[in-house]
């Protein structure tokens, strides 16, 4: 079935660039999601990426998408530490509005 | 933008009782809603697809009888836990859609904490 997979942890230091990396197994997934939810708090839309595409610039943030190693990564320059929470991606699974996510990856930012 | 709201944002239950979920889209309407369950540090994982009107779509694994979806409207939609029990402690979000399948129109509540004594 379909899976996707995060690393669990990142720190970094505030203003280093953060890179939070992805794989997917489903390759009819047409969009990619990235999303970010504080602590007791739902999800946020960040930013997504058309499969046909292999990069999306949006401000701070830039994703990349490998589509023939099914990886897809979100880059978020110049960190600040209200960049700290935790980080989804998720493919929609056949167009369908389901949204299949990973486990999320927790991005600690030092000051 | 869009906003999705969630009613209550926590709630502590006995076991044994039903405690009622509500989703509501306040600006547009959400013809799809979708209801999702999170673990501590853990993902989010899909529960059912509530389409207004019609009956809900439940992944596998989920217990329907126990996890009453009701779509009544094109801006409510609600989930009854139903008998609940410890386990059915959890972190209880839904999602809503104008356009289920297209890009970025899906948008997230914030959420409700469960917590079954």
């Amino acid at each position: 079935g379909e899976d996707v997979e995060q690393s669990l942890f990142l720190s970094v230091r505030e203003g280093d660039s953060s890179v939070i990396n992805c794989t997917y197994t489903d390759s009819s997934s047409t969009y990619l999601y990235w999303y970010k939810q504080e602590p007791g708090a739902g999800l946020q839309l960040l930013t997504y990426i058309f499969s046909n595409m292999d990069m999306k610039q949006d401000q701070r943030l830039t994703v990349l998408l490998n589509k023939k190693d099914k990886h897809l990564s979100l880059r978020i320059a110049d960190t600040q530490t209200g960049d700290s929470a935790i980080y989804f991606c998720a493919e929609d699974s056949g167009n369908t509005g389901k949204l299949i996510f990973g486990q999320g990856t927790t991005l600690q930012v030092k000051p | 933008g869009a906003v999705v709201s969630q009613h209550p944002s926590w709630v502590i239950c006995k076991s044994g009782t039903s405690v009622k979920i509500e989703c509501r889209s306040l600006d547009f309407q959400a013809t799809t809603m979708f209801w999702y369950r999170q673990f501590p540090k853990q993902s989010l994982m899909l529960m059912a697809t509530s389409n207004e009107g019609s009956k809900a779509t439940y992944e596998q694994g989920v217990e329907k009888d126990k996890f009453l979806i009701n779509h009544a409207s094109l801006t409510l939609s609600t989930l009854t836990v139903t008998s609940a029990h410890p386990e059915d402690s959890s972190f209880y979000i839904c999602s809503a859609s104008s356009s289920p399948g297209e890009s970025d129109e899906q948008y997230f509540g914030p959420g409700t904490r469960l917590t079954v004594t």
